[in-house]
């Protein structure tokens, strides 16, 4: 199986910073018709995970912009631009090239 | 809008099955995959497997062959998921999501289930 590795909590950071999240694979996630099904989701506490990227570098519907996805091939980062006290919780880097799917072991963003 | 709205918790003892639903609407139910997804207390988000409505093929992460057996009620646009053999290591938050083939774009509120005697 393929395995997702993503640090346990990220640096923290202050209200209005950057923050960067990586996930490394351990194949290379590019499926055989091209695309690459590397996914982003966000667990706030309390709730469901609720998808922000999918393949790679598409925000879904009704994601901020200040919420990116960059990478290629078995090396993929999240990017958040202006942390808002809602971007709290746990980020889950999720492959959907590979049987059995896999989910990363989740980052968690923390505000200095 | 998609909602996915799941059962209720369950607490069953150990060695018993439970059975948990998830009805889908605001889209096309035959149209996507429904995927279940399994995270244990305080930890990461595992794949069980996924059913299409359509035609009722399903696919499974080989961990959960013989744990877990996906159906479908296409006349109420609901997704079910039956765990047998319980033990406590099956405790854990149980999600339905929407399948697009290759990630998981709607999630069900989740099912809590605890195994104890």
């Amino acid at each position: 199986d393929v395995v997702l590795t993503q640090t346990l909590v990220a640096q923290p950071v202050r209200l209005g910073d950057q923050a960067s999240i990586s996930c490394r694979s351990s194949q290379s996630l590019v499926h055989s018709d091209g695309h690459t099904y590397l996914e982003w989701y966000l667990q706030k506490p309390g709730q469901s995970p609720q998808l922000l990227i999918y393949e790679v570098s598409n925000r879904f519907s009704g994601v901020p912009d200040r919420f990116s996805g960059s990478g290629s091939g078995s090396d993929f980062t999240l990017k958040i631009s202006r942390v808002e006290p809602e971007d709290l919780g746990v980020y889950y880097c999720f492959e959907g090239t590979h049987d059995p799917f896999t989910f990363g072991s989740g980052t968690k963003l923390e505000i200095k | 809008q998609v909602k996915l709205l799941q059962s209720g918790a369950a607490l069953v003892k150990p060695g018993a099955s439970v059975k948990m639903s998830c009805k889908a609407s605001g889209y096309t139910f035959t149209d996507y995959w429904v995927s279940w997804v399994k995270q244990s207390h305080g930890k990461s988000l595992e794949w069980i497997g996924e059913i299409y409505p359509n035609s009722g093929a399903t696919n499974f992460n080989e961990k959960f062959k013989g744990k877990a057996t996906l159906t479908v009620d296409k006349s109420t646009s609901t997704a079910y998921m039956e765990l047998s053999r319980l033990t406590s290591e099956d405790s854990a938050i149980y999600y339905c999501t929407r399948d697009t083939s290759y990630y998981f774009d709607y999630w069900g509120q989740g099912v809590m289930v605890t195994v104890s005697s």
